[in-house]
């Protein structure tokens, strides 16, 4: 099956703990996206990646870290420093000659 | 400045009616797209539509038509003969190509009940 795959959906860490998020594409799409949506809020650009090893900052970096070292993954780590990291993670993908951002299953972290 | 406002918290629409979902933007960017995308409670986002700003005519897909208004910089989702399916939260979203990114901006969303 084509598609974005992210795991796991509910993922629980204790305050102070790194955690990484898991992002693979099949597509063959050159972009990736990580977002984070809050309750009642839209969503919110944390990093991207246009191509392999190279990525940059969007509105929300601080406390995230990532990497794209394979054109299928785009794995999010919330660092300890992220204040309120308990939100909804959503990964994107965008084929290079397209507008149009393809989005995964998202994962629910919670952090006590 | 807010770049995309969706005023309308939450809507309804009887089934089978048709329901339109606002959205205003913000850009100075000549070249600029509008997108719309649906989120069920399973959390995943759902390609709609797509509006870009040099765009003649109105973009349809389907039950799904996008009323832009450039001159207004309004870009509103009609959704026909509403089916229970439907109801979901709704988020507008924007592209700019000054950035060369193409990243997105979203509003905070509709949510839209269908009642049957």
């Amino acid at each position: 099956d084509g598609g974005i795959t992210q795991s796991p959906k509910y993922l629980f860490r204790k305050e102070g703990q790194n955690v990484t998020l898991s992002c693979e594409q099949n597509l063959n799409h050159d972009a990736m996206y990580w977002y984070r949506q809050d309750p009642g809020q839209g969503l919110r650009l944390i990093y991207y990646s246009q191509i392999v090893n190279d990525f940059q900052k969007g509105d929300i970096a601080e406390g995230y870290s990532v990497s794209r070292e394979k054109k299928e993954s785009f794995p999010l780590t919330v660092t300890s420093a992220q204040k309120n990291p308990t939100a909804f993670y959503l990964c994107a993908t965008r084929q290079g000659s397209t507008y149009e951002q393809y989005f995964g299953p998202g994962t629910r972290l919670t952090v006590t | 400045a807010q770049k995309i406002t969706q005023t309308q918290p939450g809507m309804f629409v009887q089934e089978k009616e048709a329901v339109t979902l606002d959205c205003t933007y913000d850009t100075s960017d000549p070249s600029y797209g509008l997108f719309w995308y649906k989120q069920p409670s399973s959390g995943e986002m759902i390609f709609l539509i797509y509006q870009g700003s040099y765009d003649q005519q109105n973009a349809t897909e389907g039950r799904y038509s996008l009323n832009f208004q450039k001159a207004r910089k309004s870009a509103n989702l009609v959704i026909s003969a509403s089916q229970l399916g439907d109801s979901a939260m709704y988020f507008c979203a924007m592209r700019e190509s000054q950035t060369g990114a193409n990243n997105l901006f979203f509003g905070t969303g509709t949510r839209l009940t269908v009642i049957p």
